[in-house]
């Protein structure tokens, strides 16, 4: 496996449902990113990891969860989820968090839909 | 406050002309980092360019090429000689001294046969 990948690719769950999305970058890097895309509005930056302490976490609601066991993988566990809540999520990795200097890398995402 | 404006929403063209996507920007950092993505279908983001405010270069990667200019704060993106694998959504971003990503919300490019 080469850059970033994300599984599942396609995911469809209840409102009731507890599920998690997994990323992991083959890349070395230390810095982890998840993204929320929903249609038709700009991409949300969720949360911001590194070298597995999370940096950031933006406003999020708690029905969110991410887990960074190590630099290479990267979770977002999922429960009660709202319909609104489906969207593309997308999980980046970065050399580093350093200003700007590294660019993300991005996985293919994992395409959620909440019913 | 940073800001990325992408006016295009949507751009049409034929294969084979050239066409220009528009990334205007907001930051009132002196240093900071301007980048463009592509996103197919597929879905994927793609890196295609990472540019620092110090470097007013302009670049040329084979059809790709994007021209800087910091007094209109701009970093436009040109394609030339389109092909229908172009089709896509392109995004231009914006990072400063924080690791954020600043996005405009992408020009959807469609290449018509």
């Amino acid at each position: 496996e080469t850059g970033v990948t994300q599984t599942p690719r396609h995911l469809v769950m209840g409102m009731t449902n507890k599920k998690s999305l997994k990323c992991e970058q083959h890349l070395g890097h230390n810095a982890m990113y998840w993204y929320k895309q929903s249609a038709k509005k700009p991409l949300e930056l969720m949360f911001v990891y590194s070298l597995e302490e999370r940096v950031e976490n933006n406003s999020v609601p708690s029905r969110f969860s991410p887990e960074c066991p190590n630099s290479s993988h990267l979770f977002l566990h999922l429960h009660t989820l709202q319909p609104e809540d489906s969207a593309l999520y997308l999980c980046a990795s970065s050399q580093d968090l350093r200003g700007g200097n590294y660019e993300q890398y991005f996985g293919p995402g994992t395409r959620l839909t909440v019913t | 406050a940073q800001k990325v404006t992408q006016a295009q929403t949507e751009i049409s063209v034929v294969e084979k002309e050239d066409v220009t996507l528009d990334c205007v920007y907001e930051t009132r950092d002196t240093t900071y980092y301007l980048f463009w993505y592509k996103q197919p279908p597929s879905g994927e983001l793609v890196f295609l360019i990472r540019r620092n405010s110090f470097d007013e270069q302009n670049e040329i990667s084979g059809r790709y090429s994007w021209n800087f200019q910091k007094s209109t704060s701009s970093f436009n993106f040109t394609i030339t000689a389109s092909q229908v694998v172009d089709s896509a959504v392109y995004f231009c971003a914006l990072a400063d001294s924080n690791y954020q990503l600043i996005w405009g919300a992408g020009t959807k490019l469609i290449i018509k046969p």
